[in-house]
């Protein structure tokens, strides 16, 4: 195990509400990413957070916003859930979030929206 | 931009048999290469990654890539596979100056008693 923890592990919500995932990084690790990984297809970068400023984004529109704390765990927020944001959703840690670095995943939040 | 190609959905082999699992890149400068593997209901596990030097490297478990740059190619090798390394495989890119690392579709590879 990585010692990359989420929470929760599954989570369902209607369309239009709101929902917080968390993430607690490996320990030492400064840098946390997100992902999401729609069912059969690779995770798509979110964005990172690099002590507690987001360090890149990917192409996600505003209602996907993050937090870093300064123990460096992370929590992801969607707003105005939609039924294409169901997928797992992944965070993976790495020690100061360079391009070359390792970035090691926890297991995952799988998010249904109904 | 960049991008990976993981031109096999599936992949099947018998156990003890060497098993390749393909990747191609697309990118604008230096690439850094990733190997990840997911098992049912687990996040991603590292395998191993290419960053500069030696074309040939090895990961966890027994596995080994090798960079052909010409071929623009990462594909990921086993001399001898398990039936425990039946799962999906993920490959993935990132370039400098930039935090966003892009993976394939992923191969789901299946090991055959």
């Amino acid at each position: 195990e990585t010692g990359v923890t989420q929470s929760p592990t599954h989570l369902i919500k209607t369309r239009g509400q709101q929902v917080t995932l968390r993430c607690s990084s490996q320990s030492g690790h400064n840098t946390v990413s997100w992902y999401q990984q729609a069912l059969g297809q690779g995770p798509q970068f979110i964005f990172q957070y690099y002590r507690e400023e987001e360090n890149g984004r990917g192409n996600f529109p505003p209602r996907f916003s993050g937090l870093q704390f300064p123990n460096y765990s992370s929590e992801l927020n969607v707003n105005a859930l939609e039924l294409d944001d169901s997928a797992l959703y992944l965070c993976a840690s790495s020690l100061v979030g360079a391009p070359t670095d390792t970035q090691y995943f926890g297991p995952g939040t799988r998010l249904t929206v109904l | 931009a960049q991008s990976v190609a993981q031109p096999e959905d599936q992949v099947n082999v018998a156990e003890g048999n060497p098993l390749t699992v393909k990747c191609t890149y697309s990118v604008s400068g230096n690439p850094y290469l990733f190997w990840y593997v997911q098992y049912p209901n687990r996040g991603l596990q590292f395998l191993l990654k290419y960053i500069t030097g030696d074309n040939l490297v090895k990961g966890s478990y027994g596995f080994e890539a090798e960079f052909n740059k010409s071929q623009t190619s990462f594909h990921l090798k086993k001399p001898s596979a398990l039936v425990s390394d039946s799962a999906l495989y993920f490959c993935a890119v990132r370039v400098n100056n930039n935090n966003d690392m892009r993976f394939g579709a992923g191969t789901r590879l299946t090991v055959k008693p």
